[in-house]
């Protein structure tokens, strides 16, 4: 089946540690972001990739890191200088050549203790 | 990209037609406007886009004025599982376009 993993769908961490959330996509498309979206409010952009080995800041990159080294891939690390890491985490791809039809995965909730 | 904006929340009767707003009066001319939706708890799932003709597919219609200011998202009968936050945004058509997504507009469908 074509589509975006991201796993585990709960995570729980101490504050002080990193977590990296993973995301995986198998609908060889070129673009991949990350998202955030706090209780009742829409989504923030973190990162996005338009390509392999490239990635660009998004609204609120303070305190998260990725890595684009696989088309297939693009994991984000919430590290500890993230001020409030409990979110709800989504992670979307698009492709390339087309319109602006982004897909999305099931989204991770992390909430760090 | 232009910034839209659209009512916080809106109730629809089962069956009947949803007309969902939005204002962006600072469109450009090479801006589109796009609607996703998100039932809660899942990611947002696209429904339609367009540039100034108005556009129809199996999911909705969208009616965009002449003067590209505002747009309609309407749902022609929608049912319980139409309840959903819906995003109206407005992108410059370029592959691998960023998104920006404001805080939408709650429908809530009533039996």
């Amino acid at each position: 089946d074509g589509g975006i993993t991201q796993s585990p769908k709960y995570l729980f961490r101490k504050e002080g540690q990193n977590v990296t959330l993973s995301c995986e996509q198998n609908l060889n498309h070129d673009a991949m972001y990350w998202y955030r979206q706090d209780p009742g409010q829409g989504l923030r952009l973190i990162y996005y990739s338009q390509i392999v080995n490239d990635f660009q800041k998004g609204d609120i990159a303070e305190g998260y890191s990725v890595s684009r080294e696989k088309k297939e891939s693009f994991p984000l690390t919430v590290t500890s200088a993230q001020k409030n890491p409990t979110a709800f985490y989504l992670c979307a791809t698009m492709t390339s050549g087309g319109y602006n039809e982004q897909f999305f995965g099931p989204g991770t909730r992390l909430t760090v203790l | 990209d232009a910034k839209t904006t659209q009512p916080p929340s809106m109730d629809c009767a089962e069956g009947r037609a949803a007309n969902l707003p939005c204002n962006h009066s600072t469109i450009s001319g090479n801006e589109y406007v796009y609607w996703y939706r998100q039932i809660h708890s899942q990611g947002p799932q696209y429904i339609i886009h367009g540039l100034k003709n108005n556009e129809t597919n199996e999911m909705a219609s969208l009616i965009i004025t002449e003067d590209r200011k505002s747009s309609t998202l309407i749902l022609p009968h929608a049912t319980l599982r139409d309840t959903a936050v819906y995003y109206c945004i407005v992108v410059v058509e370029t592959s691998g376009s960023r998104l920006t997504f404001g805080e939408g507009t709650q429908l809530t469908v009533n039996p």
